[in-house]
Parts: C-alpha cells; sequence; structure tokens
C-alpha cells in the first residue's frame, strides 16, 4: 500500500467543529490526493497536491481545505462539519509521470 | 477523461474465467484504460492497464479492442477473495484525478 497511513481511522464529530484527516505516506510520492466516498456515487475527487505547498481543487471540494507542508503529509480540514460530510475519505499518492495510484485505507468519518 | 459503462453487477463460479466488460466509446488516443479493484471497505487497488496492446499481469488480463471503445479484464480463475467493485477508468497519462464511476460489483459463487 506504499506505505499509506491515514488518521484517525474512526471518527465522530458534532456539527459545526473543525475536523482534520491526516495522510502520511512513506515512499516519497509526489502526488497525493482525497477522496471522499458515498453510496451511490463512487469516489470523487476533493483535493489534490502536486508537491509541497502546491494544492488545487477537485469535482467535490467545497467545506474542504488541504494543506502540503512536507512530501510526506497531506491534512484534509472541514472547517466546519456538516451532516452532509459524513463519509468514508481515502487518501491516495501517485509517483510523479505515471498514474498508477495507491490508497490508504480509508478514515470513517460521521457528522452528528 | 472519457466517460465508461460498466454492468453493475455480475456472478463468477469459483475457479472459473471472470470476464469484466467495459465500454469506452468516447476514449481518445492518448487515453489510458485503468482498472481497480476495491474489497468490501478497503481502499482501491491497482490491478492493470493498458493504451491499446493486451495486457497481462500477475492479477489479470486486459483486452482491448482495435478500435479502443470497449476493453475487458479478465480474471483467470476467479476466488472467493476476487469478489469486489471493479472500477474501469480511462485516462490521461499525468492527468490529476481518476473518475471513479460506480463499477461493477463481482461476486465470485463457492
Amino acid at each position: 500500500d506504499a506505505g499509506i497511513t491515514q488518521s484517525p481511522r474512526h471518527k465522530v464529530t458534532e456539527t459545526g467543529t473543525p475536523v482534520t484527516l491526516r495522510c502520511h505516506q512513506t515512499e516519497n510520492h509526489r502526488y497525493m490526493y482525497w477522496y471522499r466516498q458515498d453510496p451511490g456515487h463512487g469516489l470523487r475527487l476533493i483535493h489534490y497536491s502536486y508537491g509541497v505547498k502546491d494544492t488545487d481543487k477537485g469535482e467535490v471540494s467545497d467545506g474542504y481545505s488541504v494543506s502540503r507542508s512536507k512530501t510526506e503529509d497531506f491534512l484534509l480540514t472541514l472547517e466546519s462539519a456538516t451532516s452532509s460530510q459524513t463519509s468514508v475519505y481515502f487518501c491516495a499518492t501517485s509517483p510523479q509521470g505515471t498514474t498508477e495510484a495507491f490508497f490508504g485505507q480509508g478514515t470513517r468519518l460521521t457528522v452528528v | 477523461d472519457a466517460k465508461t459503462t460498466q454492468p453493475p453487477s455480475m456472478d463468477c463460479a469459483e475457479g472459473r474465467a471472470a470476464n469484466l466488460p467495459c465500454n469506452h466509446s468516447t476514449i481518445s488516443g492518448n487515453e489510458y484504460v485503468y482498472w481497480y479493484r476495491q474489497i468490501h471497505s478497503q481502499g482501491p487497488q491497482y490491478i492493470i492497464h493498458g493504451l491499446k496492446n493486451n495486457e497481462t499481469n500477475e492479477m489479470a488480463s486486459l483486452i482491448i479492442t482495435e478500435d479502443r471503445k470497449s476493453s475487458t479484464l479478465i480474471l483467470p480463475h476467479a476466488t472467493l477473495r476476487d469478489t469486489a467493485v471493479y472500477y474501469c477508468i480511462v485516462r490521461v497519462t499525468g492527468a490529476n484525478n481518476l473518475f471513479f464511476g460506480t463499477g461493477t460489483r463481482l461476486t465470485v459463487i463457492p
């Protein structure tokens, strides 16, 4: 799994609270991604990073922000969690110049 | 990225070949066909990819039609552990997203 660790693996939080999910990789891959997976929607890209401090929006970025201060870490922040952000979140990494992506085990987030 | 169409579900007997079809009739000349699978609630796993030639690795074979408008993923001897959702994706090399769609849920039956 390209040494990808997501934390936490499970989290329950209240509406309106900030939440940060962490993705840590040990493979020195340049690209990192955050996806969410919901029933009936498959996986949808939230944000991605193509290098340290280089990030861009995906197809469902509203309500999310990201940061990448080091190659190995990619943080996803929900500034004010809403019930619609209850989902399973997957981090992925990819070496530069290839498109084979490696996924973490996911974080199940429940917003109550 | 080109859109793909896959059947929502398929069954396969254990030990038999599983043939999973994918239609990508709007694929462009520089788009590759990728296959991933997701077992239960785990993260997706890369299986194989190709441009226009057939490809084989230790997990599967990928057959792409000559006009590249469709492809088939073949698991030669399906086992119960191959039960998963299989995603067919077309993508330009270096593009920054993988559009997964909803895939095909393959159930391997004992």
